[in-house]
């Protein structure tokens, strides 16, 4: 079945450190890749996606291309701020009706 | 994107009662969705609740545990029913905008059962 498996945290990073948060999935068909973060106290927004293969998702300085070869869609910023620290969901959907979410991956910054 | 009020944010229950979560949103939407959060682990679909339908169950979850109202294009509840201690995680719920394929979350009812 699908399935996505996404790293461990907590994650502390200093300000404008690079950040990377692995994300591998498994899925029968060609699933669209998302990323979705939860800021303290609010709910998960979409923060990035992608739809097919060499697909570059990207917004808020955030990054992630699907990999098929890799079965990769790792979440990348180049500078990361104290306002970045949330919680960082990658996601599958191949029906584009049920998600498959990762465990979640906690990001602190700090100044 | 739509916009959703969730209710309680957080509540904690005493086992064997029944708490009701209300999800509200701004403008009509076919789908909604319940999550369900578990401590440490990913978010996992209990029901997909569609205007005007019986909601539709993943594996694993069944209706009398977590009866689903969806009276009209813009509300839905979930009732957590005979509530034992595993039943603490949070909830969330989703809807699917009917203008694209983007999908807008709650944030979140943290349950907790003592």
């Amino acid at each position: 079945g699908d399935s996505v498996t996404q790293m461990e945290g907590p994650v502390t990073l200093s300000e404008e450190a690079f950040l990377t948060i692995n994300c591998t999935y498994t899925a029968t068909g060609y699933p669209s890749l998302f990323w979705y973060v939860q800021y303290p106290g609010e709910g998960l927004q979409l923060l990035l996606k992608a739809t097919k293969a060499d697909d570059k998702g990207s917004n808020k300085g955030f990054e992630a291309t699907y990999r098929k070869e890799t079965t990769s869609f790792h979440l990348e910023k180049g500078s990361v701020q104290v306002s970045d620290s949330a919680v960082y969901f990658c996601a599958l959907s191949e029906s584009g009706n049920q998600f498959y979410f990762g465990t979640g991956t906690s990001l602190t910054v700090i100044p | 994107s739509a916009v959703i009020s969730q209710k309680p944010s957080r509540d904690i229950c005493q086992r064997g009662t029944s708490l009701t979560i209300q999800c509200q949103v701004d403008s009509q939407v076919t789908m909604m969705f319940w999550y369900r959060q578990q401590p440490g682990q990913s978010l996992t679909l209990i029901a997909t609740a569609n205007q005007g339908s019986e909601a539709t169950y993943e594996s694993g979850f069944v209706i009398d545990k977590f009866p689903i109202s969806r009276p009209n294009l813009t509300f839905s509840t979930l009732t957590v029913s005979n509530m034992s201690p595993e039943d603490s995680s949070i909830y969330l719920c989703s809807v699917k905008r009917d203008s694209g394929d983007g999908y807008t979350f709650g944030s979140g009812t943290r349950l907790t059962v003592v």
